[in-house]
């Protein structure tokens, strides 16, 4: 089946830049997001990319996707501490009238102020 | 945008007891709404899919009869837990699909 994997853990200085991995299997996956969870919370959808796209660009975020190596990456520019949550890499093919999602293992982020 | 709300946000009930816990899409309709556990630092796991007036289809290995889901509306799905155990403890996360996926905030759920 599909297997979505990331690093556990992410630590990083306010202002600098964060990079959060992503790897995946199902190469059916057309579409990859990336959701963030503040701890007790559900997810908020930050981003997403088509598997035809190599690069989208959301102000602080930029998305990287290497389909050859399927492989996903979450920048986030000038990192705040607000910024501190845990991040899930995730994909869904397409399927019909709605899409099961597969979650990886989330990132946990930590800023040091 | 889209709004998911679920209810309770916590619970804490006695080994043996039956929990529900609502989801309800606020300011849209959907006709599919996702169930997902999610354990202590794990990922999100999906349990079923529910649609509006339909059996909900269970992934493997989750009970059917131990989880069960209505989806009597176009806004709201709802998960009872029955006869729950202390292992049952966990996040419950619902989602509501109307072109992607809305989350809602998700339910603690305790048993003691």
């Amino acid at each position: 089946g599909e297997d979505v994997e990331q690093s556990l853990f992410l630590s990083v200085r306010e202002g600098d830049s964060s990079v959060i991995n992503c790897t995946y299997t199902d190469s059916s996956s057309t579409y990859l997001y990336w959701y963030k969870q503040e701890p007790g919370a559900g997810l908020q959808l930050l981003t997403y990319i088509f598997s035809n796209m190599d690069m989208k660009q959301d102000q602080r975020l930029t998305v990287l996707l290497n389909k050859k190596d399927k492989h996903l990456s979450l920048r986030i520019a000038d990192t705040q501490t607000g910024d501190s949550a845990i991040y899930f890499c995730a994909e869904s093919p397409l399927s019909g009238g709605y899409q099961k999602v597969t979650f990886g293992t989330g990132t946990k982020l930590q800023v040091i102020p | 945008g889209a709004v998911v709300s679920q209810h309770p946000s916590w619970v804490i009930c006695k080994s043996g007891t039956s929990v529900k816990i609502e989801c309800r899409s606020l300011d849209f309709q959907a006709t599919t709404m996702f169930w997902y556990r999610q354990f202590p630092k794990q990922s999100l796991m999906l349990m079923a899919t529910s649609n509006e007036g339909s059996k909900a289809t269970y992934e493997q290995g989750v009970e059917k009869d131990k989880f069960l889901i209505n989806h009597a509306s176009l806004t709201l799905s709802t998960l009872t837990v029955t006869s729950a155990h202390p292992e049952d403890s966990s996040f419950y996360i619902c989602s509501a699909y109307s072109n992607e996926q809305f989350f809602g905030p998700g339910t603690r759920l305790t048993v003691l």
